[in-house]
């Protein structure tokens, strides 16, 4: 069926560093595709979208490009601070449903 | 403003109890939806509702029932709470169709003891 499959975590980065967080997905025609950010305690934000293939959404230093070959919308980021540790969200949405990743939490050390 | 808000935050309940949550938003969205997350993070969809009418229902029990009294709210009641209920649940709204985010709620967290 349809799904949405992201990398497990933790992910432990130093501040500064390179970060990418893999996201695949399994879908009947062509979805939206999302990443969603979660702070502790608070819900979920939107960081970036992209709605068709080629698309690369892009905030906050963050970027993902639709891959229809590889099924594919990994998140980047050149140089994370502390602030970015959250737990991020891959997801996908068609026929009336948005589909979520397991989550990756990130962790950034200074 | 708060764009989708839901009451309360947080509910410490007994097993056997009946509850209800809130969810109201303010965008104009027709679609709205119900979440459960659990433990380790996991999001699973509930219910959506489309114009206060139920488009999805993801083999719920029963013992959960969502009222949209118009396309603005969107309530969750759940009958005789049980230990495994415990999770945040989160309301969203969307304007429907592709392309378009969903805004999410902060969430309750639902403690069943």
């Amino acid at each position: 069926g349809d799904s949405v499959t992201q990398m497990e975590g933790p992910v432990t980065l130093s501040e500064e560093a390179f970060l990418t967080i893999n996201c695949t997905y399994t879908a009947t025609g062509y979805p939206s595709l999302f990443w969603y950010v979660q702070y502790p305690g608070e819900g979920l934000q939107l960081l970036l979208k992209a709605t068709k293939a080629d698309d690369k959404g892009s905030n906050k230093g963050f970027e993902a490009t639709y891959r229809k070959e590889t099924t594919s919308f990994h998140l980047e980021k050149g140089s994370v601070q502390v602030s970015d540790s959250a737990v991020y969200f891959c997801a996908r949405y068609n026929f009336n449903k948005f589909y979520f990743g397991s989550g990756t939490k990130l962790n950034v050390k200074p | 403003d708060t764009a989708v808000s839901q009451t309360p935050k947080y509910l410490v309940t007994q097993m056997g109890n009946d509850k209800s949550i809130k969810c109201e938003q303010n965008l104009g969205h027709d679609t709205m939806y119900w979440y459960k997350q659990d433990s380790k993070k996991f999001l699973k969809i509930m219910f959506s509702y489309n114009n206060k009418e139920l488009i999805i229902n993801e083999t719920v029990p029963n013992r959960f029932s969502p009222k949209s009294p118009d396309k603005a709210h969107l309530n969750l009641h759940i009958n005789s709470l049980e230990l495994g209920d415990s999770a945040v649940y989160f309301c969203a709204s969307s304007r429907g169709g592709g392309g378009t985010e969903a805004f999410f709620g902060q969430g309750t967290r639902l403690t069943v003891v």
